[in-house]
């Protein structure tokens, strides 16, 4: 079964610095997708960046970066420079891989201090 | 281009009642997947439809339900609501059956009292 598992429930980082957030999956399956997503306290779901299992190059969006090591299952998110707006709920998730939908992690607690 | 819109926003309904929540999903977008977030079961895969069919479904009982129109507008009933089903319900549409693009709306947040 697929699993997706973030071992950091909440992150206190100081406004400008950078932040990894870790996140480390489990399929046996060879063609999967990852995803990183934003939840604010609104709710909404913000899609933030994407790796496919045959993306040989790391994914990036602006300020956003996947740190994708295959034989280690691992897909941190980098934000570089981090803002106080980056505080919010950040969820690691898994397409494919044989698994219906997507599959979640339990999210890590973002929250940014000036 | 519009984003994923949901009505309700906020809805409380009593135990033993019936629920219905609707997805608007981007134009173009003919997938609609559902899915549900509480604070102990974190985010769980509900259904997903595709030209007003199901393609695939999570793992939950019978009383959740769901259908997808022509104009893949989609709607999620709960029959029998339970104090467990409160949770925030979120819709997600994309362009194909088991896409990579998921585009997420704001989502309802049911209380069953």
């Amino acid at each position: 079964a697929q699993k997706i598992t973030q071992t950091q429930p909440g992150m206190f980082v100081q406004e400008k610095e950078a932040v990894t957030l870790d996140c480390t999956y489990d399929t046996s399956d060879q063609s999967y997708g990852l995803f990183w997503y934003k939840q604010p306290s609104s709710g909404e779901m913000i899609f933030l960046i994407y790796q496919g299992s045959y993306d040989e190059q790391n994914a990036t969006e602006g300020r956003y970066s996947l740190n994708f090591q295959k034989a280690r299952k691992s897909a941190n998110l980098v934000i570089s420079a981090s803002q106080l707006g980056d505080s919010a709920m950040y969820f690691c998730a898994m397409a494919g891989g044989g698994a219906d939908g997507l599959t979640f992690g339990k999210g890590t607690h973002l929250i940014i201090q000036p | 281009k519009a984003g994923v819109t949901q009505t309700p926003r906020y809805l409380i309904k009593t135990r033993g009642q019936q629920v219905t929540l609707s997805c608007s999903p981007i134009s173009g977008h003919r997938s609609v997947s559902w899915y549900q977030q509480t604070p102990g079961q974190g985010l769980q895969f509900l259904f997903e439809y595709f030209s007003e069919t199901q393609r695939n479904k999570g793992n939950f009982p019978g009383r959740f339900s769901g259908r997808q129109f022509s104009n893949s507008r989609s709607e999620m009933n709960v029959s029998t609501l339970e104090l467990g089903d409160s949770a925030l319900y979120l819709c997600a549409s994309s362009p194909a059956v088991l896409s990579y693009e998921q585009y997420f709306g704001p989502g309802t947040r049911l209380t069953v009292t």
